[in-house]
C-alpha cells in the first residue's frame, strides 16, 4: 500500500522562508496527482491554501507557494509569520479505487 | 458563498452505526459538478479522508474501512450523509463534510466520541 510522506516537523524563524514536502513511498508525485495542502490550526476546520499543484486558494496569501520540486510536491511559505505555525496536509488522488490519500502531516513551529 | 454544517450525535456505543449528515446552505446541492466528502481526524492523528458522493449518487470509499462506510445524497434537502457501521474506539474523531473537486471546501465539523 502506498504512503503518502511527509516531515513530521519542522521549524521556521520568523521572516524566514520553508517548504515543506509531499511525498510517495513507492514513486514519484506529479500532476497528475493533483496536490492540495491544507492548514491547520487547533479546534479549526482545515483550509486550503493550495490545489491542483500551484493554485492559490481564494484569500490565500502569495507568500504562500506550491510546486513540484523533484519527485515530490513542495509547500513554500516565504517570509513566515508567527499565526503560520500550524499543521500542514497535503493529499493525493491515487486513482480509482483508492482516490484521496493524506499525508501524516507536518507540524511547523514558527520561533 | 456557500456554506457546510454537520450535525449528529455526540456520543455512539461501540458496535453501533454512525450517522452524519452535513447540510449544504448558500447554494444548490445539484449545481455545478461537485462532489461532496467526508473526512476524519481523530485526535492525537492526521486527517483521512472517508469517501464521497456525486449528486448523480455515485460513490468512492476508502478501502481501509473495510465495506463499513456509506455515503448518500439527498438533493431534495440538499444534504448529504454519512454512516459508519459497527464502530469501535478507534473511529473517536472530528468528522468533517466538504465539497470538492480543486480546493476542498470544508464544514467546521463535528466531535464524535465512541464509548459506552
Amino acid at each position: 500500500q502506498t504512503v503518502v510522506t511527509q516531515e513530521p516537523s519542522f521549524s521556521v524563524s520568523p521572516g524566514g522562508t520553508v517548504t515543506l514536502t509531499c511525498g510517495l513511498s513507492s514513486g514519484s508525485v506529479s500532476t497528475g496527482h493533483y496536490p492540495s495542502w491544507y492548514q491547520q490550526t487547533p479546534g479549526q476546520a482545515p483550509r486550503t491554501l493550495i490545489y491542483y499543484t500551484d493554485t492559490r486558494s481564494s484569500g490565500v496569501p502569495d507568500r504562500f507557494s506550491g510546486s513540484i520540486l523533484g519527485n515530490k510536491a513542495a509547500l513554500t511559505i516565504t517570509g513566515a509569520q508567527a499565526d503560520d505555525e500550524s499543521d500542514y496536509y497535503c493529499v493525493l488522488y491515487m486513482g480509482s479505487g483508492i482516490d484521496w490519500v493524506f499525508g501524516g502531516g507536518t507540524k511547523l513551529t514558527v520561533l | 458563498q456557500v456554506q457546510l454544517q454537520e450535525s449528529g450525535p455526540g456520543l455512539v456505543k461501540p458496535s453501533q452505526t454512525l450517522s452524519l449528515t452535513c447540510t449544504v446552505s448558500g447554494g444548490s446541492i445539484s449545481s455545478g459538478t461537485y462532489y461532496w466528502s467526508w473526512i476524519r481526524r481523530p485526535a492525537g492523528k492526521g486527517l483521512e479522508w472517508l469517501g464521497r458522493v456525486y449528486t448523480s449518487g455515485d460513490t468512492n470509499y476508502n478501502p481501509s474501512l473495510n465495506s463499513r462506510v456509506t455515503i448518500s445524497v439527498d438533493t431534495s434537502k440538499n444534504q448529504f450523509s454519512l454512516k459508519l457501521s459497527s464502530v469501535t474506539a478507534a473511529d473517536t474523531a472530528v468528522y468533517y463534510c466538504a465539497r470538492g473537486p480543486g480546493g476542498w471546501h470544508w464544514g467546521q465539523g463535528t466531535l464524535v466520541t465512541v464509548s459506552s
